[in-house]
């Protein structure tokens, strides 16, 4: 069974603040992949970022960064200096194969970010 | 833009009424999948579809049927719709390569009244 927890339901900030968003995984495969999506007000799923289990590098770009460390079974997402145009529901979501070539994506409930001006 | 089209984007129905809802995509992925989101659910997986007249079920597939007889679309219907399946559903497809992640349509407003 593949379970991921994103235990921030509302997360409020003011314009400019950091803002770490949590996301705790369950999974007993040895190959699987980590997403986040973005969802703004209007409405659509924005793919941001894929990381698979065998690379725990870091990455960051720009304003955003992802940490992913096996250890904790987390992959937690930062936005640097947040701006009112990062207001939007934020989707954890892990990836493994499900027979075949076909593949299982299991998403989080999201977390709502609000930031204030 | 992954070329994925949804049809309708909104509708309202009565209860007991037949509702199919199209996804259509422009790039002859193979895989497509049906998605519900909800409030205090996130998304939960329908249906999904691994190539023509292939599909199988998700965690939530009661009361909906699915059918691919096109690369290109993959329908979803509502035998007779309830209340409970007022959602806003999502159609995505899966890109070339090993890695799972799906790119999205721009959802479907459903209200079952």
């Amino acid at each position: 069974a593949q379970k991921v927890t994103q235990a921030q339901t509302e997360i409020s900030v003011v314009e400019k603040e950091d803002v770490t968003l949590d996301c705790v995984y369950e999974t007993r495969d040895t190959t699987y992949y980590l997403f986040w999506y973005k969802q703004p007000p209007s409405g659509e799923l924005v793919f941001l970022i894929r990381r698979n289990s065998f690379d725990e590098q870091n990455e960051i770009s720009g304003r955003y960064s992802w940490n992913f460390q096996k250890s904790t079974s987390s992959f937690n997402f930062t936005i640097t200096a947040s701006q009112v145009v990062d207001s939007a529901v934020y989707f954890c979501a892990l990836s493994e194969r499900s027979g075949g070539s076909n593949y299982k994506l299991t998403f989080g409930k999201g977390t709502l970010l609000t930031v204030n001006p | 833009d992954a070329g994925i089209t949804q049809s309708p984007r909104h509708k309202v129905t009565e209860t007991g009424t037949p509702v199919t809802l199209r996804c259509h995509q422009t790039e002859n992925h193979r895989y497509m999948y049906w998605y519900r989101q909800d409030p205090g659910h996130g998304l939960r997986l329908i249906h999904y579809s691994y190539g023509v007249k292939d599909t199988d079920k998700g965690e939530v597939s009661d009361g909906y049927s699915v059918s691919r007889s096109k690369t290109e679309d993959f329908l979803l219907t509502l035998e007779s719709a309830t209340s409970s399946q007022t959602s806003v559903y999502f159609c995505a497809i899966r890109t070339s390569g090993n890695t799972g992640e799906l790119f999205f349509g721009e959802g479907s407003r459903l209200t079952v009244l």
